[in-house]
C-alpha cells in the first residue's frame, strides 16, 4: 500500500528554469492538495482540488500552476523558478477527517 | 478565517518527563483539530484528531490531546517522554482545507 506517492526526491533548479512535480495517490480520495513547508512557517496550502477536474487557489499560489490529471494524479509546475521557491515541497490527499502525506521534494532554485 | 497557533517552536524534555506541546486556535465554527508528527525527511504523520465527540483523544505513541473549547486549546501530551519522540509536531484546523501551525520541535534528552 504505497499510499501517496511524489516524484523527484531532490532536484535543483537554475533561476528561470522550469520543472513538473508528480503526486499519485492510491486511496481514492477525492481531494489532493499541494503544500510548502518553509522553516519556522509550518505548511502551507499551493492549491487544492476536491475533485478531478477542479483545482482552487490556497494561501500561496503565486508562481506556481497544478493540473489535475485524473482522480489518482495532481502535479504542481513552476513556470520559471525563482529562488524564493527553494522549499520542501508535499503532497497529500484525503478528506477532513485528515490527510495522508507523501514524502517530500526536496528542491533548491540558485 | 481559521488559524492556529503553536506555543514555542522548541521544547526540550528528559527522557520519561511529561511532553507538553501547546495549540489554540482561532475558528468561527466548531473545527476538526489534529496533531500531525514529522520524522527527519519524512512527510507528516497524523497522530491523533478531533472531530466529534469525547474531548479527550488518544492517538498512537502514547499521546493524547485535550479539545477545549473555552479555552479554544487543543494541547498534546504524553505522561513520559521517551528519545524516539523526537520530532516536529504540527497542530491543525481544518474547517474547508487543512490549515498548519508553524510547528514545535521536541527535544528529548536522556
Amino acid at each position: 500500500n504505497a499510499g501517496v506517492t511524489q516524484t523527484p526526491k531532490f532536484q535543483v533548479l537554475k533561476t528561470g528554469q522550469s520543472m513538473t512535480l508528480q503526486c499519485a495517490q492510491d486511496m481514492n480520495h477525492n481531494s489532493m492538495y499541494w503544500y510548502r513547508q518553509d522553516p519556522g512557517m509550518g505548511l502551507r496550502l499551493i492549491y487544492y482540488s476536491a475533485s478531478e477536474g477542479t483545482t482552487d487557489k490556497g494561501e500561496v499560489p503565486n508562481g506556481y500552476n497544478v493540473s489535475r490529471l485524473n482522480k489518482r494524479e495532481f502535479s504542481l509546475r513552476l513556470e520559471s523558478a525563482a529562488p524564493s521557491q527553494t522549499s520542501v515541497y508535499f503532497c497529500a490527499s484525503g478528506v477532513s477527517g485528515g490527510y495522508t502525506f507523501g514524502s517530500g521534494t526536496r528542491l533548491t532554485v540558485v | 478565517a481559521q488559524s492556529v497557533t503553536q506555543l514555542g517552536s522548541h521544547v526540550s524534555v528528559s527522557e520519561g518527563a511529561l511532553v507538553l506541546l501547546r495549540c489554540n486556535y482561532s475558528s468561527s465554527v466548531p473545527p476538526y483539530l489534529f496533531w500531525y508528527v514529522q520524522y527527519p525527511n519524512q512527510g507528516l504523520q497524523l497522530l491523533l484528531k478531533y472531530t466529534t465527540g469525547a474531548t479527550l483523544v488518544k492517538g498512537i505513541n502514547g499521546f493524547e490531546a485535550e479539545f477545549k473549547k473555552s479555552e479554544t486549546s487543543f494541547h498534546l501530551t504524553k505522561p513520559s517522554a521517551h528519545m524516539s519522540d523526537a520530532a516536529e509536531y504540527f497542530c491543525a484546523v481544518n474547517l474547508n482545507d487543512m490549515r498548519f501551525g508553524a510547528g514545535t520541535r521536541l527535544t528529548v534528552k536522556p
